[in-house]
């Protein structure tokens, strides 16, 4: 009943090859987000899941990148012909989804896939 | 300008003492405010949350907030070197998400 998890935690990918990247949220949570970390930065938007429906994805740089949630629970953030810019820390966070006010509702990240791309 | 603005330091100061973190946003309409403490290699972990003005404080964190010059604090009393770390804003702005803006994190080492 842990918190958030991701996997795998460290990926190592040649330039062109695909990657799909698993989050796992506090079972019960909602609301999932996927976030990017580059180094040296904050976390930047990505993606948003109420349940099993994809909100808001304006966050997603390219058409390369690809997020689903079918079951609304786990899910899976796919990167198709990596580049070395996606090299990056790719954070998931879930929360309740359930307050009255979304704008209180706490956000709990996962430990992250530290995505490197040759 | 981005939405949200840290100095990335980083910010020395001597065990014991008071750290001050700061934190400027761009967006008037946003409401809920939130610093995020990030250890080296680790995830964001939440520290405090804070939505209307004022202070707020919870056990050696005070955070405070002035919505007419836009501005958030975070202050650490009896600073600790476990307390080193890289301290982020965040802030849901506007919309119907309630997606986390981040700025780019201030980092605070403590010295023994």
């Amino acid at each position: 009943g842990a918190g958030v998890s991701q996997s795998p935690r460290y990926k190592v990918a040649k330039r062109g090859q695909d990657v799909a990247l698993r989050c796992d949220p506090i079972s019960g949570h909602v609301s999932l987000f996927w976030y990017q970390q580059a180094l040296g930065q904050g976390p930047e938007f990505l993606t948003y899941f109420q349940n099993e429906a994809q909100l808001d994805k304006s966050g997603l740089p390219s058409d390369r990148f690809f997020a689903e949630r079918p079951e609304g629970s786990v899910s899976t953030l796919k990167i198709q012909r990596t580049q070395q810019e996606d090299s990056a820390v790719y954070l998931c966070a879930s929360s309740l989804g359930t307050e009255r006010e979304l704008s209180t509702d706490t956000q709990y990240f996962g430990p992250g896939t530290r995505l490197t791309v040759l | 300008q981005k939405e949200v603005e840290q100095n990335s330091g980083p910010l020395s100061v001597p065990e014991g003492a008071i750290a001050s973190l700061n934190c400027t946003y761009s967006d008037r309409v946003s409401q809920s405010f939130f610093w995020y403490r990030q250890y080296s290699g680790k995830s964001p972990e939440l520290i405090m949350s804070i939505y209307s003005n004022g202070d707020k404080e919870d056990g050696r964190f005070t955070a405070q907030l002035n919505k007419a010059s836009q501005y958030v604090s975070l202050l650490i009393r009896d600073s600790q070197p476990s307390d080193s770390a890289t301290y982020l804003c965040a802030v849901i702005g506007g919309g119907a998400t309630n997606k986390l803006i981040f700025g780019t994190g201030t980092l605070l080492a403590v010295q023994p």
